[in-house]
């Protein structure tokens, strides 16, 4: 199964735009990078996916190279309610198996 | 309002005993899973199901038992063959086909003693 890789921590000035990196240089060509943040104690919470197009919504963007070995997740206007684990996840195949790495701890800070 | 619920948000059971976690869904949601979380760790699949009356393990199902009756309901015990129970576990649903994102409960933590 393919792997995922993130930094463990990042810091984010309230108001500035924070770039998550995610390196997945084993992605198989039918998996999906989705990613999911969870506040400490709580369910974890869908923020996007993409395939290999970049994609945008309410919450944030995700930049997926061309390659697809790598993705970014970005969260134009940080605020403090952002703090949370990031997690960067490949979608395995029709099973519908989430693999999970750890995930990065972001901290937004006034 | 639609949503997947876990019950109860704290648990805790002397060891050797058995207990039971309830997962509880309202979003005709054919798939559900069941996932643990150490701390500082990431989720690892315990068991999964994607119809009723069939379920797969998942990478660490040893200790674990589901059954999966209805589509609205998929409970984990959590038995005393389980050496490290004490664990933060988290049930998620998604629909079984497509690419959609897997929704959450609020998880319920257990401790044992």
């Amino acid at each position: 199964d393919a792997k995922t890789t993130q930094p463990p921590s990042m810091d984010c000035a309230e108001g500035r735009a924070a770039n998550l990196p995610c390196n997945h240089s084993t992605i198989s060509g039918n998996e999906y990078v989705y990613w999911y943040r969870q506040i400490h104690s709580q369910g974890p919470q869908y923020i996007i996916h993409g395939l290999k197009n970049n994609e945008t919504n309410e919450m944030a963007s995700l930049i997926i190279t061309e390659d697809r070995k790598s993705s970014t997740l970005i969260l134009p206007h940080a605020t403090l309610r952002d703090t949370a684990v990031y997690y960067c996840v490949l979608h395995a195949g029709n099973n519908r198996k989430l693999i999970w790495g750890l995930g990065t701890s972001l901290a937004v800070n006034p | 309002d639609g949503g997947i619920t876990q019950s109860p948000k704290y648990l805790f059971r002397k060891e050797g005993q058995n207990v039971t976690l309830s997962c509880e869904q309202n979003l005709n949601h054919d798939a559900m899973y069941w996932y643990r979380q150490d701390p500082g760790q990431g989720l690892r699949l315990i068991y999964y199901s994607q119809i009723v009356n069939d379920f797969q393990k998942g990478d660490i199902a040893e200790g674990y038992s589901v059954s999966r009756e209805k589509k609205e309901s998929f409970p984990l015990t959590v038995t005393s063959a389980q050496k490290n129970p004490t664990a933060f576990y988290l049930c998620a649903s998604s629909p079984r086909t497509g690419n959609t994102e897997a929704f959450f409960g609020q998880g319920t933590r257990l401790t044992v003693v």
